[in-house]
């Protein structure tokens, strides 16, 4: 069974372009989740999403946006990028709901760089 | 509001020694608990899960943890370290009210031969 795929694995971009990350979830996984790592702020919840719909949101400006498909991929937008936006983003997928929703499975993330 | 801590940093153990990773948290209700793994460069891997019942939990890679409600805590073990154990170790807490999971800050993981 394939596991989380996230696309691509890097990417260099300048400030104030915008960036599309992508995130396949493992087959059968209804929701899939974004985090922001850096070395200052660790792990931080960006968004949830779940049979397309969002479910939580973490507190980031709305310059961070998603969508979630039918087949359950979901992508992250972020717009306007900024230098602290520079980050190792990951994404993790589970079942969906209640104790099915966890554990949740990540990828190995997109390591974003902005100069 | 939930949180969860990680109270050491960074940690060095001898390959072959016996390793414990302090974590506890704060939460209103019964706690669903999770320790996992991250090497450079990679995604985080699940080691091991608490939700009810034996409060002393088996992982993969030889980790168990043990979940005391008295102290709020969820420590990782192991009996004996190998140099591939080097990494950076998150525990995390997950809010079934919200649908959150909230990490600690991690604990990095050297180890000398």
């Amino acid at each position: 069974k394939a596991g989380v795929t996230q696309t691509p694995r890097y990417l260099i971009k300048t400030r104030g372009q915008q960036v599309t990350l992508s995130c396949s979830p493992i087959s059968g996984h209804r929701s899939v989740s974004w985090y922001q790592q850096t070395p200052g702020q660790g792990l931080q919840f960006l968004f949830e999403y779940f049979s397309e719909t969002q479910r939580n949101k973490g507190n980031f400006p709305g310059r961070f946006s998603g969508r979630q498909f039918s087949n359950s991929r979901s992508e992250m937008n972020v717009s306007t990028l900024e230098l602290g936006d520079s980050a190792l983003y990951l994404c993790a997928s589970s079942l969906g709901q209640g104790e099915s929703n966890q554990p949740q499975h990540f990828g190995d993330g997109t390591r974003l760089s902005i100069l | 509001a939930q949180s969860v801590t990680q109270p050491d940093i960074h940690i060095t153990v001898s390959e072959g020694a016996s390793l414990e990773l302090r974590c506890n948290y704060s939460y209103g209700a019964t706690p669903y608990l999770f320790w996992y793994v991250q090497s450079p460069g990679q995604g985080l891997q699940l080691l091991l899960k608490y939700f009810s019942g034996d409060t002393l939990v088996q992982g993969i890679k030889g980790f168990e943890a043990e979940f005391k409600r008295s102290q709020s805590s969820f420590n990782l073990r192991k009996p004996s370290v190998h140099w591939s154990d080097a990494a950076e170790y998150f525990c995390a807490l997950f809010n079934f009210g919200n649908e959150k999971l909230t990490f600690g800050t991690g604990t990095r993981l050297t180890i000398i031969p």
